[in-house]
C-alpha cells in the first residue's frame, strides 16, 4: 500500500513569508507526527496527533509554529514569518493504533533564504 | 522528560567487520527502542525494534541488546558490507506513546 507522502519535496522560501507543510498519513493510521531534522542532526519532535485528540504540542520551537489535521488525516504544519533558523528537513510519522512503529514519509526540505 | 544518548558520531570499519552502536536513555519509564537508518536524502527506514520485556533481539546480520537497569541499549551489526554505510539512529519511546526521541545518529562507513 502507499506510504507516508509529503509535499511539497523542496521549499525555498524568503525570511519573513509564511509556509504550509502538507503530510498524508498511511490509510487507516490513528496517530500523527511531526519531527524537524536539522542539518548533521538528529530528529526533533514537533507535534504529535493520536485520533480525535487534542494534539501534544509540546515540541513546537515557538508560537510561529503550528499544525492542524484535518478529518483525522491529512495534516499541514505552518510556519509563520520564516527565519533562517527554521531551514531543516521537515519529516513526517505515522502509526496504526495500539502500535509503535512509525513510519516516514519522505520529508519536506525548507529553506529560508 | 527523555534524553536519548548516542554513541559514537561516526563509526569506520572494513567490509566483514562488526559495527557497535551504543545508546543511554534517562526515563526509566520508557518502553520501547527502536532502531533507524537513513540513507543520505532519503526517509528514515525501521531495521530493528526491542522492547522491554526483552533483553535481545536478532535478525539476520542485525541484534539489538537491552540493559534495562543501566538504561542503555546497543545496536550491532557483523559482517558489515558497503550497503551498510547510513546514519543509524537510536530513539525511545515512553509509556504515553506520544513521540520518539531520538539520538544524534551515528554515521557508519563501511569501506571495501
Amino acid at each position: 500500500g502507499a506510504g507516508v507522502s509529503q509535499s511539497p519535496s523542496n521549499k525555498v522560501t524568503e525570511k519573513g513569508k509564511d509556509v504550509e507543510l502538507r503530510c498524508d498519513p498511511i490509510s487507516g493510521h490513528t496517530a500523527l507526527y511531526w519531527y524537524r531534522q536539522s542539518l548533521g542532526q538528529g530528529l526533533e519532535f514537533l507535534i504529535y496527533f493520536q485520533g480525535n485528540s487534542a494534539p501534544d504540542k509540546s515540541g513546537l520551537p515557538s508560537d510561529r509554529f503550528s499544525a492542524e489535521r484535518t478529518g483525522g488525516s491529512v495534516s499541514t504544519l505552518t510556519i509563520q514569518r520564516t527565519q533562517q533558523e527554521d531551514s531543516a528537513v521537515y519529516l513526517c510519522a505515522s502509526t496504526r493504533w495500539g502500535q509503535e512503529t512509525q513510519y516516514f514519509g519522505p520529508g519536506t526540505r525548507l529553506l529560508v533564504l | 522528560g527523555e534524553n536519548v544518548e548516542q554513541h559514537p558520531s561516526t563509526l569506520s570499519v572494513q567490509e566483514g567487520d562488526s559495527a557497535v552502536i551504543k545508546c543511554t536513555y534517562s526515563d526509566s519509564a520508557s518502553n520501547y527502542f527502536p532502531w533507524y537508518k537513513q540513507e543520505l536524502g532519503k526517509r528514515p527506514q525501521l531495521i530493528i525494534d526491542i522492547r522491554s520485556n526483552v533483553g535481545e533481539k536478532k535478525d539476520q546480520r542485525i541484534a539489538v541488546t537491552l540493559n534495562k537497569t543501566a538504561k542503555h541499549f546497543s545496536l550491532h551489526i557483523t559482517e558489515t558490507q558497503p550497503e551498510d554505510s547510513a546514519v543509524y539512529f537510536c530513539a525511545a519511546v515512553d509509556q504515553a506513546g506520544t513521540a520518539l526521541i531520538f539520538g544524534k545518529g551515528t554515521t557508519l562507513s563501511v569501506s571495501s
